[in-house]
C-alpha cells in the first residue's frame, strides 16, 4: 500500500521547475507531503483533502486527482533551499481514527547554482 | 515552542542486544507515532499511541514494542536486535486524532547501528 513516487531523484538549477507525482493502488483519503532535509526531522508542507484541490506553499503548490488516486507537488523558481527529500503521505484506513501513515519511497531533490 | 524531542539522537548495539528510544512530543499533542527509515524501505509505519493506548500497528514483529505515559512521553523498544534494525527511528506528534486531516510533527530521530 506504500505510495510510488516518481521520479526518485532530480537535479534542478536554481531558477528552474520540477513535479514530483505520487500515484496509490488505493482509494486516497488525503494526500500529504512532507521534505526532509538531510540530518534534519521532515517538516510537513501541505494536506491535500479533497479531489482536484491545489494548495499552495510559497512558490511549491500540489494538486490531488482523487480519480487518479494521485497527486503532484509542483516546485516552481527552484531556490536552493529547496534541496531535500519530498515524501507523500497517505493516511490508511485505519486513518480515520489514528494517525497511520503509508509514505512514499521519497524523491531526492537538488538544487544547484 | 519546543518541537518533538527524541533521546538518544545515535547509538551502537550489538546483535541481541536490546534498545529502548524515548521521545518527547509537543506540548498538548496526545497522538505520538513511530516509523523506522531506511534507504530502500523509506519511512515504515511501526505504531501509534494515544492517551496511553496503542491505537495502530504496522507489520513489525513482535520484538518491536512500545508505550505511552501519561504525560504523553512515550518509548519504544526493540529486543533481540538484527542488522536488520540499523535505520533511524523518528517519532512524530499530531495535535489531530484523525490523519486524514491532521499533520505529524517528527522529531530528528533516533539513528541505530546494529553491529
Amino acid at each position: 500500500q506504500q505510495p510510488v513516487q516518481s521520479p526518485q531523484a532530480v537535479i534542478l538549477r536554481e531558477g528552474e521547475d520540477a513535479v514530483i507525482n505520487c500515484s496509490s493502488s488505493k482509494a486516497l483519503y488525503s494526500v500529504h507531503w512532507y521534505r526532509q532535509k538531510h540530518g534534519e526531522a521532515p517538516v510537513f508542507l501541505m494536506i491535500l483533502l479533497k479531489g482536484g484541490e491545489q494548495k499552495g506553499h510559497e512558490k511549491i503548490s500540489a494538486s490531488f486527482n482523487e480519480k487518479k488516486q494521485q497527486s503532484s507537488l509542483y516546485l516552481t523558481a527552484s531556490q536552493l533551499s529547496y534541496s531535500g527529500t519530498y515524501f507523500c503521505g497517505t493516511p490508511s484506513m485505519a486513518g480515520w481514527t489514528g494517525n497511520q501513515f503509508y509514505f512514499g519511497t521519497g524523491t531526492s531533490l537538488t538544487v544547484i547554482p | 515552542k519546543a518541537g518533538v524531542t527524541q533521546t538518544p539522537r545515535y547509538l551502537i548495539k550489538t546483535r541481541g542486544q536490546q534498545v529502548t528510544l524515548s521521545c518527547s512530543p509537543i506540548s498538548g499533542h496526545r497522538s505520538v507515532s513511530w516509523y523506522q527509515q531506511t534507504p530502500g524501505q523509506g519511512l515504515q509505519f511501526l505504531f501509534e499511541y494515544f492517551s496511553e493506548t496503542q491505537r495502530n500497528k504496522g507489520n513489525f514483529p513482535g520484538r518491536f514494542s512500545g508505550r505511552q505515559f501519561s504525560n504523553s512521553r512515550s518509548e519504544m523498544n526493540v529486543s533481540t536486535l538484527e542488522l536488520g534494525d540499523s535505520a533511524l527511528y523518528l517519532c512524530a506528534s499530531s495535535l489531530r486524532t484523525s490523519g486524514v486531516t491532521g499533520e505529524l510533527f517528527f522529531g530528528e530521530g533516533s539513528r541505530l547501528t546494529v553491529l
